[in-house]
């Protein structure tokens, strides 16, 4: 089956500029995750999303970073007024999550990653 | 404040020589801890996820141990397409974000 796809795989866009980088989570999978990575550093927590609500924003590091998940399925992130420090990897996971049930020992809460987009902001 | 500090920053094992990533740790409540491979230029590969202090997991060559303090990922026998960097990422038990440490860049050489 087909694992978590992102697109684009490379983006270069200059200060100032709006980007959108887009998520195709694992079919089936009800949460997701978006992350970044800087040069050297493990991923950083931004956004998750379980459904079509954001249940965590609390690692989105400013208002110019925005992330939308409308259906459900497909999750766009969102950045405005882009900086030469916005460039990283970033990175989206999703995994399967019932809403409200128990996470404990035994039951999936596996996070799969995509191959992330690498953002440069020149 | 959640910490994940992993040790030793950089490996170098020759083929066939075993050894252990460390993984410390620190969180007001752990719902899990998680190892990932990362291969240069992709996305993190899932591995392992231990619950609770005493669990053993082992996948292949590999195998993560968890304590109440700290993680270990031992490498048996390791081979050259072990190379990569291991990270690790603890999730606390109020939530569902992954805080990840830097990882440890594992080379393998023949």
């Amino acid at each position: 089956g087909a694992g978590v796809s992102q697109t684009p795989s490379n983006k270069v866009t200059e200060k100032g500029k709006y980007v959108e980088l887009r998520c195709d989570p694992i079919s089936g999978h009800t949460a997701l995750y978006w992350y970044r990575q800087s040069l050297g550093q493990g991923p950083e927590f931004l956004i998750y999303f379980q459904g079509t609500g954001a249940a965590d924003d609390s690692g989105l590091p400013n208002d110019r970073f925005f992330a939308v998940r409308p259906e459900g399925s497909v999750s766009t992130l969102k950045i405005q007024r882009t900086e030469r420090g916005d460039s990283a990897v970033y990175l989206c996971a999703s995994s399967y999550r019932d809403r409200g049930r128990f996470v404990g020992a035994g039951v999936n809460n596996e996070q799969f990653f995509g191959p992330g987009t690498r953002l440069t902001v020149l | 404040e959640d910490q994940v500090t992993q040790s030793p920053e950089a490996l170098r094992l020759q083929e066939g020589e075993s050894s252990s990533l460390n993984c410390s740790y620190t969180v007001s409540g752990l719902r899990g801890l998680f190892w990932y491979r990362q291969d240069p230029g992709k996305g993190p590969e899932f591995l392992f996820t231990l619950y609770s202090a005493g669990e053993e997991k082992e996948k292949e060559r590999l195998k993560a141990t968890l304590t109440k303090k700290e993680s270990f990922l031992h490498i048996t026998a390791p081979k050259p397409e072990d190379s990569a960097t291991y990270l690790c990422a603890v999730q606390e038990y109020s939530g569902y974000a992954l805080n990840f440490g830097k990882g440890t860049s594992l080379l393998v050489t023949p």
